[in-house]
């Protein structure tokens, strides 16, 4: 079964200093990754996916086959990062239905 | 245009009784899902519809049910509600299954 893993549960940065969350997965064919964000107080939403091969807010996201990871990284972290970030899969076999990580909760500090 | 709504926004609940949770979305979303949000576990799928009049089951779908009568609404329902129900449920919509989901404000429902 595929599974998404993301191994820190905190973050805590300064601000201006690279953030980079883990990411991996256990899925052997061809999959989509998505990266969404939780503001404090605001739902849910997509930052990316790996497909579209953008930067989004100063994030962006490799899909690395070789080592199954989707890291997320920032090379310089502001205070409106501070979120909880949850990873997810898609793979043609769930048709489309996302499998989500436990998440990553990131604190950035003045 | 509200997009994606839930009620109620929270509820407590004594063990045992049946509650139905509400989502509503005005975006002609062919597909719809409900998650359950815990600590640690991240966001798990309950059931999902990929059109009006299908349903299916998602990696938790035990103690739930949903219908989807038309388009708009997908309606949860814990029909004998237990602690282990205690959570936040969120429901979410995309126009087809491979797209980007919009999710809901959310639901925290307690279970004593």
């Amino acid at each position: 079964a595929q599974r998404v893993t993301q191994p820190e549960k905190l973050l805590s940065v300064f601000k201006g200093a690279p953030v980079e969350l883990k990411c991996n997965y256990s899925y052997s064919g061809s999959p989509e990754l998505f990266w969404y964000v939780q503001y404090s107080r605001q739902r849910l939403q997509l930052l990316l996916r790996h497909i579209s091969r953008e930067s989004i807010k100063g994030f962006t996201a490799d899909l690395n086959k070789g080592e199954t990871s989707f890291h997320l990284k920032k090379p310089f972290a502001q205070e409106e990062d501070s979120a909880m970030y949850y990873c997810a899969l898609s793979t043609p076999d769930s048709w489309g239905k996302l499998q989500f990580g436990a998440g990553t909760q990131v604190v950035v500090t003045p | 245009i509200a997009g994606i709504t839930q009620a109620p926004t929270s509820q407590i609940l004594a063990a045992g009784r049946r509650m139905t949770l509400r989502c509503t979305q005005d975006m002609r979303h062919n597909a719809m899902y409900w998650y359950r949000q815990d600590l640690g576990l991240g966001l798990r799928l309950i059931h999902y519809s990929n059109t009006a009049g299908t349903t299916g089951k998602g990696e938790v779908p035990d103690g739930y049910s949903v219908s989807r009568a038309n388009t708009d609404d997908f309606p949860l329902t814990l029909a004998s509600a237990v602690p282990s129900q205690t959570s936040v449920y969120f429901c979410a919509s995309s126009v087809g299954l491979y797209n980007e989901q919009f999710f809901g404000p959310g639901t925290r429902l307690t279970v004593l």
